[in-house]
Order: C-alpha cells, then structure tokens, then sequence
C-alpha cells in the first residue's frame, strides 16, 4: 500500500514569489492536514481537508490557503514569499472514517521550500 | 491554548539502555495523544496513538502511558539499539472544543554502540 506522497520534494524560490504544494494520500483517506516545520518554531499545524472542505485551520496569514479535490489529493499554496517561509512542509492523512477523528495520522516525506 | 513540553531535549545514551521520554500538555480536554519519531530531513513516522478513554498502548518494545489528568504522557523504549536514534515528538489533538494538533519539540535521542 503507497504512503502519503508529497511533490516536488525540494524547491526554491525567491520572495514575493508564490509557491504550489502537492499532497496525495494514502489510498481511502479521507482527510489531508498540512504542517510547517522550521528550527525556530517546530512543527505547527496549518489546516485540515476533508471532503473538499477546510475543517480546522492554524494560526497562519492568509497568504498560505490550501484546497482539496474529490479524489482527496490537496494542493497548499503560499503566495508572496518571505524569507521566514522556509521550511519543510508536511502532509499527513487519516482515514477519518464516519466523522472518527482518533484514528492514526500518517505523514509523506515533506518538501523542502527555501526562499532566498 | 494547548501547550506540549518535552523533556530532556536531547539525549545519548549507550545501546541496551531502557529509556523513558517525557511529554506534558498543559489543557487535559484531549480527543487523543500520539508519539512520533522522524529521521533527520524526513516525515514522520506515527509509533503509538493513544485516545483519551485509554490509558496505555504497547508495540514491540515501545510502551506509551497517559495521565490525562496530570497532563502527562511518557514514552518507555526498552533496550535500546543504534536504530532507534532519532528525535521523538509527542502530538494533542483536541483543546477547548477543537480538532488542532499541537506538536511538543521532540527529544533527540542517540543510541551509540
């Protein structure tokens, strides 16, 4: 069975530029969360997808949104870079079968985003 | 807000140890608690997951506690190999009604020969 994957692997960009992330997960889940993790601040909660609907949201500016498509795959985009943007991005997904949200989290191996 | 702690930040200790990781939350109205461990520059890599209902789980010689009402969770790894290096964090879900998780900073383990 494929675990979560996450494309490009590594990127960079320079700031004001405007950045798409990749998510597929695991085949028969449901729900699609993305992280940001950096050395200052650790490993912070973004946002979560499930049915192709925002669930629950971090503490971040509008500048990073996300969606997700009916086949559960999910995009993030972060637009006008800066520099404090740099960072590994992870996706992670559960099943989340009938609204259960105890169930195990599973992560893909994160993309590299570097602003200069 | 939900605050996670872990302790000690880092550690180095000599294969076979039996070692015990510490995580404590600062809000005990939790849905679950998960231990995690990642290798350097990748995902994670989920070890144990305990709902609020439980108390303990255990797999291979990992065993997880949790105390919801001291707000605290430990992590026993019993005899310890080189394999096992790798920083270990400790995740809540769930404070003050909502399904956000909250990450501890993770202990940096080394497990040398």
């Amino acid at each position: 069975k494929a675990g979560v994957t996450q494309t490009p692997r590594y990127l960079i960009k320079t700031r004001g530029q405007q950045v798409t992330l990749s998510c597929s997960p695991i085949s028969g889940h449901r729900s699609v969360s993305w992280y940001q993790q950096t050395p200052g601040q650790g490993l912070q909660f973004l946002f979560e997808y499930f049915s192709e609907t925002q669930r629950n949201k971090g503490n971040f500016p509008g500048r990073f949104s996300g969606r997700q498509f009916s086949n559960s795959r999910s995009e993030m985009n972060v637009s006008t870079l800066e520099l404090g943007d740099s960072a590994l991005y992870l996706c992670a997904s559960r099943k989340d079968r009938g609204g259960d949200r105890t169930d195990t989290q599973y992560f893909g191996p994160g993309t590299r985003l570097t602003v200069l | 807000k939900q605050e996670v702690t872990q302790i000690p930040a880092a550690l180095s200790v000599p294969e076979g140890e039996n070692l015990v990781l510490n995580c404590s939350f600062t809000d005990s109205a939790i849905y679950n608690l998960q231990w995690f461990r990642q290798d350097p520059g990748k995902g994670l890599t989920s070890l144990l997951l305990i709902q609020s209902s439980q108390r303990e789980q255990t797999s291979g010689r990992l065993n997880a506690s949790l105390d919801k009402s001291s707000g605290r969770s430990t992590l026993y790894i019993a005899a310890s190999q080189p394999g096992d290096s790798a920083t270990y964090l400790c995740a809540v879900w769930g404070s003050g009604g909502s399904y956000i998780p909250t990450f501890g900073r993770g202990t940096s383990l080394i497990v040398h020969p």
